[in-house]
C-alpha cells in the first residue's frame, strides 16, 4: 500500500498569509494527487485533481505542483473561508489512500 | 447538476445491520464508479472499496473484507452500502463518491451519513 505523509498536521495563518502544505507518497505516484478541502460536517470537496490542475469553480489563489513522491498544495492568499482541514488522495494506484489531514486554524 | 444524495442517520445497536444509500442524478450512473469512504470521529478519510457501476462488481479495501457488502439498484441510478454486524467502531460518516479515472476521481461526493453503533 502507497502511504501518503501529510505535513504539517495543525497550521495557523492570518488573513492574506500564503500557506503550504505538503504530501510525501511512499512510492513514485505519476502526479495522481488530488487535495480536497472539508469544513467541519460537510463533504469533502475538490480543489486540485492530477497534481495541478484547479477544479472548476475553485478560486486561481489555491494551486497544486509536485511530482514523484513530493506534492504541495499552495494558498497564496488565505481568506477566511479557506479555514478548514485539507486532505491529499492518491489515486495512483489501490487501495486509495489519504493523507491524514491539515487542519488550518486563523491565528 | 451532478448530485448524489445519501440516506439519513442511523442509530443502531452492537450486532445489527444497517444499509446506507447514495442516490446519484445529473449524469450517466453507468459511466462512473462508485467509492465509498468511512470518516470516524474527528480523523481522517479511510477509502472501503468501490463497485462498478456497468458490471456490479464491487472491489474491497482489505479492512472491509467480510461484514461489507456494496450492491447496486442501477435502474434507480442508487448505490447502497450495507454493514451486518455492527460494532462501536463502525461509528462513522459514510460518503459515497464517484469516479472515472483519470480525471474525474472523487470530483462529487454525497452528503454523508451517519451511522452511531451504540447499546
Amino acid at each position: 500500500d502507497i502511504q501518503m505523509t501529510q505535513s504539517p498536521s495543525f497550521l495557523s495563518a492570518s488573513v492574506g498569509d500564503r500557506v503550504t502544505i505538503n504530501c510525501k507518497a511512499s512510492q513514485n505516484i505519476n502526479k495522481y494527487l488530488n487535495w480536497y478541502q472539508q469544513k467541519l460536517g460537510e463533504a469533502p470537496k475538490r480543489l486540485i485533481y492530477n497534481t495541478n490542475n484547479l477544479q472548476t469553480g475553485i478560486p486561481s489563489r489555491f494551486s497544486g505542483s509536485g511530482s514523484g513522491t513530493d506534492y504541495t498544495l499552495t494558498i497564496s492568499s488565505l481568506q477566511p473561508e479557506d479555514f478548514a482541514t485539507y486532505f491529499c488522495l492518491q489515486h495512483n494506484s489501490f487501495p486509495l489512500t489519504f493523507g491524514s489531514g491539515t487542519k488550518l486554524e486563523i491565528k | 447538476q451532478i448530485q448524489l444524495v445519501q440516506s439519513g442517520p442511523e442509530l443502531k445497536k452492537p450486532g445489527e445491520s444497517v444499509k446506507i444509500s447514495c442516490k446519484a442524478s445529473g449524469y450517466t450512473f453507468t459511466d462512473y464508479a462508485m467509492h465509498w469512504v468511512k470518516q470516524a470521529p474527528g480523523k481522517g478519510l479511510k477509502w472501503m472499496g468501490w463497485i462498478n457501476t456497468y458490471t456490479g462488481k464491487p472491489t474491497y479495501a482489505d479492512d472491509f473484507k467480510g461484514r461489507f457488502v456494496f450492491s447496486l439498484e442501477a435502474s434507480a441510478s442508487t448505490a447502497n452500502l450495507q454493514i451486518s454486524n455492527l460494532k462501536n467502531e463502525d461509528t462513522a460518516t459514510y460518503f459515497c463518491a464517484r469516479a472515472r479515472a483519470p480525471y474525474y476521481v472523487m470530483d462529487a461526493w454525497g452528503q454523508g451519513a451517519s451511522v452511531t453503533v451504540s447499546s
